[in-house]
């Protein structure tokens, strides 16, 4: 079975800190997701990552960013955290399959800043 | 550009009745579509999914989606519902976009109560 495991399930912090999300996964996929989980929006995609090294902008990019140094760990990063970055961030990552496989999600971080 | 509607925010059900979560979708060429399901505090959960070939789509946990393209849409059902399966459940479609990935697009949840 497909293991995406983010480092932290809550996680608190302060307005204009920096903060690191972390996430892996351990069946060598080539594409990884972070998205963002809010009420009655559904989920958004923020950035992906398609290979190592690459990475491309989804639909709320603003006020972050990400890395991808090895292919299975992916970490989203706030720049300067303010409070209505608030959320639930879920990572998931796929084979690549151009859309015939289903991306596999972790549990998910619960983030609240302060 | 591809789009998923999901027109219900809530679905109740008594246990033991069918169960059906409505999906539309609008997308350029052939469309690839999924359901997930979330439990509290979880991450999504893949349920099944609809590529090519038979339009009565068979998942995890007794669910089925049917697709009918000519209505564009891909509900979620199930003949007998079960407590348990009270949860938020996600329709989705690929984004095909550049690089071919597996890039999805999301609808915005439905909620499904199963009453016992």
């Amino acid at each position: 079975d497909v293991k995406v495991t983010q480092s932290s399930r809550y996680l608190v912090k302060r307005t204009g800190e920096k903060v690191f999300l972390e996430c892996v996964q351990d069946m060598d996929h080539e594409n990884m997701f972070w998205y963002r989980q809010d009420p009655g929006l559904g989920l958004r995609l923020i950035y992906f990552s398609y290979d190592v090294k690459m990475k491309e902008k989804g639909d709320i990019p603003e006020g972050y960013s990400v890395s991808r140094e090895k292919k299975e760990r992916f970490s989203l990063i706030l720049e300067s955290a303010s409070t209505n970055q608030t959320s639930m961030y879920l990572c998931a990552s796929s084979p690549g399959s151009r859309g015939l496989q289903p991306q596999h999600f972790g549990d998910g971080t619960r983030l609240s800043i302060l | 550009a591809q789009s998923v509607a999901q027109p219900e925010d809530q679905v109740n059900v008594a246990e033991g009745n069918p169960l059906t979560v409505k999906c539309t979708y609008s997308v350029s060429g052939n469309p690839y579509l999924f359901w997930y399901v979330q439990y509290p505090n979880r991450g999504l959960q893949f349920l099944l999914k609809y590529i090519t070939g038979d339009n009565l789509v068979k998942g995890s946990y007794g669910f089925e989606a049917e697709f009918n393209k000519s209505q564009t849409s891909f509900h979620l059902k199930k003949p007998s519902a079960l407590v348990s399966d009270s949860a938020l459940y996600f329709c989705a479609v690929r984004d095909g976009g550049p690089y071919n990935t597996d890039k999805l697009i999301f609808g915005t949840g439905t909620r499904l109560q199963v009453f016992p």
